[in-house]
């Protein structure tokens, strides 16, 4: 169970795009179509941002969107906002009722 | 309003246990598999356990398996984690996370668990 690998941090100024990348295995990633991506502030409990690669839950604005190529999951965001600005973690279904996460991201907004 | 609040944390000496509980409310909980994620100090998400909604299913990272043990009451909506045998190592933030599927969709605010002599 070795963790998905992120980029430690990603920036980009209010209005731009940014992609963050998540690369696994043939075993998770590549596997399966249960990539999620989580959002959490500093202090604050994940919360789910895409699920099954590419769906968003309800009340997760549509600058948010996630994509999958091979054994690499990206989630992008697109209009930065300033409130945007937090750690974002990727998750993969292993099999077996097993999960593992990356190790996160840290998007700052310039 | 869907809610999970986890309670139970604390300080313990290494090798000792603790007991995490997870009190749900807004949902039925014998309708939902149900997750514990950790987060150590500075450090990323790590899954540590799995129970499906009848208990008939369970399972645990390989770094937990053995010492800890998950289990639920859907009678009293209420989720656990015993954990024995504690190491340094297992100091994190616990959370509990509803499963939808096989996503997280709802999380708890988590309960520090601190190992230390």
């Amino acid at each position: 169970q070795s963790a998905l690998t992120q980029p430690r941090s990603v920036s980009g100024s209010p209005g731009q795009s940014v992609t963050i990348s998540c690369t696994g295995t043939s075993s998770d990633v590549g596997g399966y179509n249960y990539v999620s991506w989580y959002q959490q502030h500093p202090g604050k409990a994940p919360k789910l941002m895409i699920y099954d690669v590419s769906k968003r839950p309800s009340g997760v604005p549509d600058r948010f969107s996630g994509s999958e190529s091979g054994n690499t999951a990206s989630l992008t965001i697109s209009g930065l906002q300033a409130e945007d600005e937090a750690d974002y973690y990727c998750c993969s279904y292993a099999g077996s009722y097993t999960w593992v996460f990356g190790g996160g991201t840290k998007l700052t907004v310039l | 309003e869907v809610q999970v609040v986890e309670s139970g944390g604390g300080l313990v000496q290494p090798g000792g246990s603790l007991r995490l509980s997870c009190a749900a409310s807004g949902f039925t909980l014998s309708s939902y598999s149900m997750n514990w994620v950790r987060q150590a100090p500075g450090k990323g998400l790590e899954w540590v356990s799995y129970i499906s909604s009848s208990s008939s299913t369970i399972y645990y990272a390989d770094s937990v398996k053995g010492r800890f043990t998950i289990s639920r009451d859907n009678a009293k909506n209420s989720l656990y984690l015993q954990m024995n045998s504690l190491r340094d190592e297992d100091t994190a933030v616990y959370y509990c996370a509803r499963a939808d599927t096989l996503n997280f969709d709802y999380w708890g605010q988590g309960t520090l668990v601190t190992v230390s002599s």
